[in-house]
């Protein structure tokens, strides 16, 4: 079983402030993807890295994929009161066998930005 | 609307009473799964779907069971429910591995 762990679980700040969150992981990903979730609703996706080294810009969000394809990082810029939620990375498995299409979610992290 | 709709949103139950939550998908979609997610756990796979009859189990599939007789739907069965099934479950649909993952709005489910 592939095991993506994301840290921290919590993160607290003030409007303005810079924060990264990240996702690690021993197993090889063909891509990873980040969500976000507000409450009662469905994660809805922010954005799909692809190739090991790939950055990502959304805005104020960064997106870095590692080179090894085992890790991933999101960075935000002057965070707003409207960033929180709770975020999510997911790793989609390589191809072959039956794990094919499998997405395997990180724990989350709720990032709470105080104005 | 494309979107991925889920029935109920809400459902108190008994230990042991049989109960389906629905999921259907309008975009064509290939792929379906279904998670549960659990404070501090993030979201967890229990079963996926490749395409119409083609189901495989995710990560947590004990205690649950899936069909996909038509490409648009996804049900998940829980035969006898336990305490510890208690969740918020999501289905997702997307058209191929790489593609985006649409979830529905999430089903609360709380098992007595």
């Amino acid at each position: 079983t592939q095991l993506l762990e994301q840290s921290p679980q919590f993160l607290s700040i003030q409007e303005g402030e810079n924060l990264t969150v990240y996702c690690n992981s021993s197993s090889v990903f063909s891509s990873l993807q980040w969500y976000r979730q507000e409450p009662g609703e469905g994660p809805v996706l922010l954005v799909t890295v692809v190739t090991g080294g790939e950055v990502k810009k959304l805005k104020r969000l960064t997106f870095q994929f590692g080179d090894a394809r085992k890790d991933s990082s999101l960075h935000i810029t002057a965070a707003q009161t409207g960033d929180t939620g709770l975020y999510l990375c997911a790793g989609l498995a390589n191809a072959g066998g039956t794990s094919y299409g499998k997405l395997t979610f990180g724990q989350g992290t709720i990032l709470t930005v105080h104005p | 609307e494309a979107q991925v709709t889920q029935n109920p949103r809400y459902l108190i139950t008994v230990t042991g009473k049989k109960l389906t939550v629905t999921c259907s998908q309008n975009m064509n979609h290939e792929y379906m799964s279904w998670y549960r997610q659990d404070p501090g756990l993030g979201l967890r796979q229990i079963y996926y779907s490749m395409n119409v009859e083609v189901t495989d189990k995710g990560d947590v599939p004990e205690g649950y069971k899936v069909s996909r007789k038509e490409k648009r739907n996804f049900p998940l069965i829980l035969e006898s429910p336990s305490p510890n099934q208690t969740s918020l479950y999501f289905c997702a649909s997307r058209i191929s591995s790489y593609n985006e993952q649409f979830f529905g709005p999430g089903t609360r489910l709380t098992v007595l």
